[in-house]
């Protein structure tokens, strides 16, 4: 059963803000949001995380919803090496050994 | 600076054949996780190493595979028998307590493994 709802694909301009959304309605309260993305041939990257106040790293902001049902990772100058799968995942913050469930992701493109 | 790797990186197996993938977490990394990545699909998880235990394997999808973690560090991925569906990249990740909260888990390349 998903837990996060992205869209499949999603084009950027080069230089331009990248804006990815995600859903997460079933959100409980002892879970944060996290964003992973996978460049082509390579592992998942982590790039940022939050519980509920929105979130600002070297890569990325991540803006939460008030009700968190609903979330938006921001790349605010995207490049092309940005070209990946952006994946949103839900995970309890209270268990040793929290695997990652991951969904299906969003595949930006960034184009020149 | 040393992330962490998997090998091989490719691997080809007729079907049948057994095959081992190896993990090499980052170093001082408590936590071990395997996934696996089909072609166009998220990584799903396998199993779960905390130290040398196994603490989870509910993603196992058959007794044909297998995990071990004897020294709590190197990991390998057995696969005996294998099948056309166990085509797939085979994913490494490690974290260092594993706890939640910012702990994110660090990937390798991961394993192409293709059963002809």
């Amino acid at each position: 059963d998903a837990k996060t709802t992205q869209p499949p694909s999603m084009d950027c301009a080069e230089g331009r803000a990248a804006n990815l959304p995600c859903n997460h309605s079933t959100i409980s309260r002892n879970e944060y949001v996290y964003w992973y993305r996978q460049i082509h041939s390579q592992g998942p990257q982590y790039i940022i995380h939050g519980l509920k106040n929105n979130e600002t790293n070297e890569m990325a902001s991540l803006i939460i919803t008030e009700d968190r049902k609903s979330s938006t990772l921001i790349l605010p100058h995207a490049t092309l090496r940005d070209t990946a799968v952006y994946y949103c995942i839900v995970r309890p913050f209270n268990n040793a050994g929290n695997m990652l469930t991951f969904g299906g992701g969003t595949r930006l493109m960034v184009k020149p | 600076g040393a992330g962490v790797s998997q090998s091989p990186r490719y691997k080809v197996a007729k079907r049948g054949q057994d095959v081992a993938l190896r993990c090499d977490p980052i170093s001082g990394h408590v936590s071990l996780f395997w996934y696996q990545q089909a072609l166009g699909q998220g990584p799903e998880f396998l199993t779960y190493f905390q130290n040398e235990a196994q603490l989870d394997k509910s993603g196992l999808p058959s007794d044909r595979f297998f995990a071990e973690r004897p020294e709590g560090s190197v990991s390998t991925l057995k696969i005996q028998r294998t099948q056309q569906e166990d085509s797939a990249v085979y994913l490494c990740a490690s974290s260092f307590l594993g706890t939640g909260s910012g702990d994110e888990q660090f990937f390798g390349p991961g394993t192409r493994l293709t059963v002809l």
